[in-house]
């Protein structure tokens, strides 16, 4: 079974405030990636790493940053949380092809 | 032309019926795809991976790879009320040595009791 773990499960937040949401994966996986999802819909990929000190932007840019100083850790920093930040936001990690997908964390932005 | 295409749905079954899901793909690069199970307010889970061409069977799911034709398709035997969920069809591409790992947006099963 994978072990990928995402903190915090839900967090409701007002607009303005700095977040990080975190992500550990305890499998050694090189590739980690973060997408949002909202109910319903498509997966959107928004950033993505191939290991330590290697981060790219995915295709929808949400005003995010992300950083992989180790291999284990892949936390996401949203700068300045607005309303259209609200959705759900996964966390997943491969060590080649199959992705393995943490709980994911429900940001309400009020 | 999306990279990898799959018809929302839904797709309704009845119960003990075969599901079938379809996906096609755009870049004749595409080497390894993926089937997801996605249920509702859940994360993806992976169902099975397939590499060359022809069928894989597990249990009573059945992927199909066709590169010829540039398709994927994923077959549920004995369908289950308990296999409504959001299949999602994924895939590898390495062109030019860039790797990207694409998803489809997904297909809708419902399986009718």
């Amino acid at each position: 079974e994978a072990d990928i773990y995402q903190t915090p499960r839900y967090l409701v937040i007002g607009t303005g405030k700095k977040i990080t949401l975190e992500c550990s994966q305890t499998m050694g996986h090189d590739k980690m990636y973060w997408y949002q999802q909202d109910p319903g819909m498509e997966l959107h990929l928004i950033h993505y790493s191939y290991g330590v000190n290697s981060t790219e932007k995915g295709d929808l840019s949400s005003e995010s940053t992300v950083s992989r100083i180790r291999t284990e850790h892949f936390p996401l920093t949203l700068e300045s949380a607005r309303p259209s930040h609200t959705s759900q936001y996964l966390c997943a990690s491969s060590l080649w092809g199959e992705q393995y997908f943490g709980p994911g964390t429900r940001l309400t932005v009020t | 032309q999306k990279e990898v295409e799959q018809n929302s749905g839904p797709l309704s079954v009845p119960e003990g019926a075969i599901a079938s899901l379809n996906c096609t793909y755009s870049d004749r690069g595409s080497q390894s795809f993926f089937w997801y199970r996605q249920y509702s307010g859940k994360s993806p889970e992976l169902i099975m991976s397939i590499y060359s061409n022809g069928d894989k069977e597990d249990g009573r799911f059945t992927a199909q790879l066709n590169k010829a034709s540039q398709y994927v398709s994923l077959l549920i035997r004995d369908s289950q009320p308990s296999d409504s969920a959001t299949y999602l069809c994924a895939g590898i591409t390495s062109t030019s040595g860039t790797y990207k790992y694409i998803f489809g947006t997904g297909t809708r099963l419902k399986v009718l009791a």
